[in-house]
């Protein structure tokens, strides 16, 4: 138990579907990030939200967007995805952003995500 | 060509072997993460350190600051620390917005 939760744990859509990624920490925690893993690729970031406010976009698609409407929940709402977008997406939280160097980052068990 | 780069990808041992995984990274970082990932997906943090050596169980971690290199070390390997193991470090340039970068993965089965 890491004090991250992710769910679902699976999602299968379609291209045309609209779905949401739900992130929930209980750690007290005031950043929290997305990350995209794909296979046999290293560990993506794609965003940073830091006191619910985002101040990392690392060049994602529009057609992920994410939300975070307090510091202990981060969303990512999906539509119209590609086959590519297939992977494993985690969520992690740090105390805070000052610096990867001094903090660790406690992670969710990802949503498995298939577009069809 | 990837910051951060381990080896070997991948790793087979016999149970009770001494497992040693490797980490360089090309950008000068202060601390370097280590990180396990069971096969369901979720992500561990083994460690952080800036210097030295940290201990935690089995689990041995050196860094070399100035050489920017790292090991993982597993002592008495057991089937239960099969899963992949990342190493990270924070991005280089920029803002540090708890950026990291990551490593492919080394991919450690254990054989009973």
């Amino acid at each position: 138990e890491t004090g991250v939760t992710q769910t679902p744990r699976h999602l299968v859509m379609g291209m045309t579907n609209k779905k949401s990624l739900k992130c929930e920490q209980h750690l007290g925690h005031n950043a929290m990030y997305w990350y995209k893993q794909s296979a046999k690729k290293p560990l993506e970031l794609m965003f940073v939200y830091s006191l619910e406010e985002r101040v990392e976009n690392n060049s994602v698609p529009s057609r992920f967007s994410p939300e975070c409407p307090n510091s202990s929940h981060l969303f990512l709402h999906l539509h119209t995805l590609q086959p590519e977008d297939s992977a494993l997406y985690l969520c992690a939280s740090s105390q805070d952003t000052a610096g990867a160097n001094n903090q660790p980052q406690h992670f969710g068990d990802g949503t498995r995500l298939s577009i069809l | 060509k990837n910051e951060v780069e381990q080896s070997p990808q991948n790793l087979t041992a016999q149970e009770g072997e001494f497992i040693t995984i490797n980490c360089s990274y090309s950008v000068g970082i202060s601390a370097l993460h280590w990180l396990q990932q069971h096969p369901g997906g979720g992500i561990v943090s083994l460690f952080m350190l800036s210097s030295g050596k940290k201990k935690h169980g089995r689990l041995i971690a050196t860094i070399n600051i100035q050489e920017k290199h790292s090991s993982l070390h597993i002592t008495a390997s057991h089937p239960r620390d099969s899963a992949v193991y990342i190493c990270a470090g924070p991005c280089a340039g920029g803002t540090s917005y708890g950026k990291l970068t990551f490593g492919q993965g080394t991919i450690l089965t254990v054989h009973p």
